[in-house]
């Protein structure tokens, strides 16, 4: 059973355009990770959200995280190539269990 | 810096065959992870460990076996590989602190004929 659920799978669009991907749970998280992995690589954190309703912002990309802190989103904005990657969510049921579930991934890929 | 360390980078095996994979990490975490990558199916934990001599299972287990008989190493073996078992393989590890944050290897691709 996916307990996370990442929308869409593939993304690809054009240089500057902006996009949103989504991590849906039914589940409720004590915090919640987005990493990027590269082809060829392992996945790299990007971000950590812990809050209900927080928001962080690394340059170009946002993340939010639900009131509810069972979801989560990422928004680029005005897209690079360097953005090509696999967006991977990922969900700490209990704080301080030490395992996290991985959601299903988004590939997305931004043409020049 | 080395980080996390997997070998080797690809392996064929044929099915029965077994074959072990290494992870090494330098940081001195505690945890280690061992995951597969499937597409569209994100990454599943296979086995885990939270300190030296320690091992638990995580999500997709079974045909797997995995020893932490070093701090710094965390091996994971499969004994009788099977093509369901075709995957890419990742090892990860972390502090042990809240927020539980991984650093991944560069991965083991793997294909069982």
């Amino acid at each position: 059973t996916q307990l996370l659920e990442q929308s869409p799978q593939f993304l690809s669009i054009q240089e500057g355009e902006n996009l949103t991907v989504y991590c849906n749970s039914s589940s409720v998280f004590s915090s919640l990770q987005w990493y990027r992995q590269e082809p060829g690589e392992g996945p790299v954190l990007l971000v950590t959200v812990v809050t209900g309703g927080e928001v962080k912002k690394l340059k170009r990309l946002t993340f939010q995280f639900g009131d509810a802190r069972k979801d989560s989103s990422l928004h680029i904005t005005a897209a690079q190539p360097g953005d090509t990657g696999l967006y991977l969510c990922a969900g700490e049921r209990v704080r301080g269990y030490q395992k996290v579930t991985f959601g299903t991934g988004t590939k997305l890929q931004v043409i020049p | 810096n080395a980080g996390v360390t997997q070998t080797p980078k690809f392996r064929v095996l044929k099915t029965g065959q077994s074959m072990t994979l290494l992870c090494a990490q330098d940081m001195n975490h505690e945890y280690m992870y061992w995951y597969r990558q499937d597409p569209g199916m994100g990454l599943r934990l296979i086995h885990y460990s939270v300190g030296e001599g320690t091992t638990a299972k995580g999500e997709v287990p079974d045909g797997y076996n995995v020893s932490r008989l070093k701090k710094q190493n965390f091996l994971l073996g499969l004994e009788s590989a099977a093509p369901s078992q075709t995957s890419v393989y990742f090892c990860a590890s972390s502090y042990g602190q809240a927020q539980n944050i991984q650093y991944f290897g560069a991965g083991t691709r793997l294909s069982v004929l």
